[in-house]
C-alpha cells in the first residue's frame, strides 16, 4: 500500500516562514515531488528530492529523510499569491508515476 | 520543457452522455498520463496512455468507462462515458520530462455532469 499524509490546511502570515510536512510509506522509493496549484489551475512543478538532505531553490527549499519516510516544503518570505495548494507526491519502488497526497491549502494572511 | 494544450477547459453535461477530452504535446513524448481531481481531493492516476498499445488503468477504473487513444507521440483522447453526476471532477493531462524527471500538466478540464 501506499500513505501520504499532509496537514488539509495552514494558514501564515506575510513575510513569515511556513514548513509543510508529508510524510509517506511506501513499498520501495524513487523519489518525491512538490506541487504547487492554485485554484483553478494545474499544478506545477517545484521540487524534487530522491536523496536525503536539503535542495534549495530561491525562497523555496525541500527536504527529504527516506529513512523517515518525511519531507517538507519550506516556504520562505511568504507572499499573498503563495496561498495555494501544496501537494506531495511519491513516486514507489518499482514505478516511475508519481502518486499525490490530498495537498496541503496554504492561506498567506497580510 | 513542453507545452500542453487540454481542450475543452470546461463543460456542463446532461447524465447518460459521453465527453471527449483532448491533449495535444508541442513535442513528441513516450507516455502520457490521465489524472481525475475530485473536488477537495488530490490527484488520481486514471491509466497511462500508451502510443501504439492499449492504455494502462490503474484499479477502479475501466476501459469502457474512461475509452482512451493515443494515435501518436503528441496527441491523446480521453473520454469520460455514460456520465453520472459521480464523474464531476477535473481532468488533466500529464507527460514526464525525461530530462528533468518532473511531470507537468496541462490547464485541465473542469466537467460538471447535471
Amino acid at each position: 500500500g501506499q500513505n501520504i499524509d499532509q496537514p488539509t490546511e495552514m494558514t501564515a502570515t506575510e513575510g513569515a516562514i511556513v514548513q509543510i510536512n508529508c510524510t509517506y510509506q511506501t513499498s520501495g522509493f524513487n523519489g518525491l515531488f512538490w506541487y504547487q496549484q492554485h485554484a483553478g489551475e494545474a499544478p506545477t512543478f517545484l521540487s524534487y528530492n530522491v536523496l536525503d538532505g536539503l535542495e534549495e531553490k530561491g525562497r523555496f527549499s525541500s527536504f527529504l529523510s527516506r529513512s523517515k519516510g518525511y519531507s517538507y516544503l519550506l516556504l520562505k518570505e511568504l507572499q499573498m499569491k503563495d496561498s495555494a495548494s501544496y501537494l506531495c507526491a511519491v513516486i514507489k519502488g518499482g514505478s516511475y508515476i508519481p502518486t499525490f497526497g490530498r495537498g496541503t491549502s496554504l492561506i498567506v494572511h497580510p | 520543457s513542453a507545452v500542453i494544450s487540454q481542450k475543452p477547459s470546461r463543460d456542463i453535461c446532461q447524465r447518460g452522455t459521453s465527453l471527449t477530452i483532448q491533449c495535444q504535446v508541442d513535442s513528441q513524448v513516450t507516455m502520457m498520463f490521465w489524472y481525475r481531481q475530485q473536488p477537495g481531493q488530490s490527484l488520481t492516476l486514471i491509466a497511462t496512455a500508451n502510443q501504439g498499445s492499449e492504455a494502462t488503468y490503474e484499479s477502479g477504473f475501466v476501459i469502457d468507462k474512461f475509452p482512451i487513444s493515443r494515435p501518436n507521440l503528441t496527441f491523446s483522447t480521453l473520454t469520460v462515458s455514460n456520465m453520472s453526476p459521480e464523474d464531476s471532477s477535473i481532468y488533466l493531462c500529464s507527460v514526464e520530462d525525461r530530462t528533468d524527471s518532473y511531470f507537468f500538466f496541462g490547464q485541465g478540464t473542469r466537467l460538471t455532469v447535471v
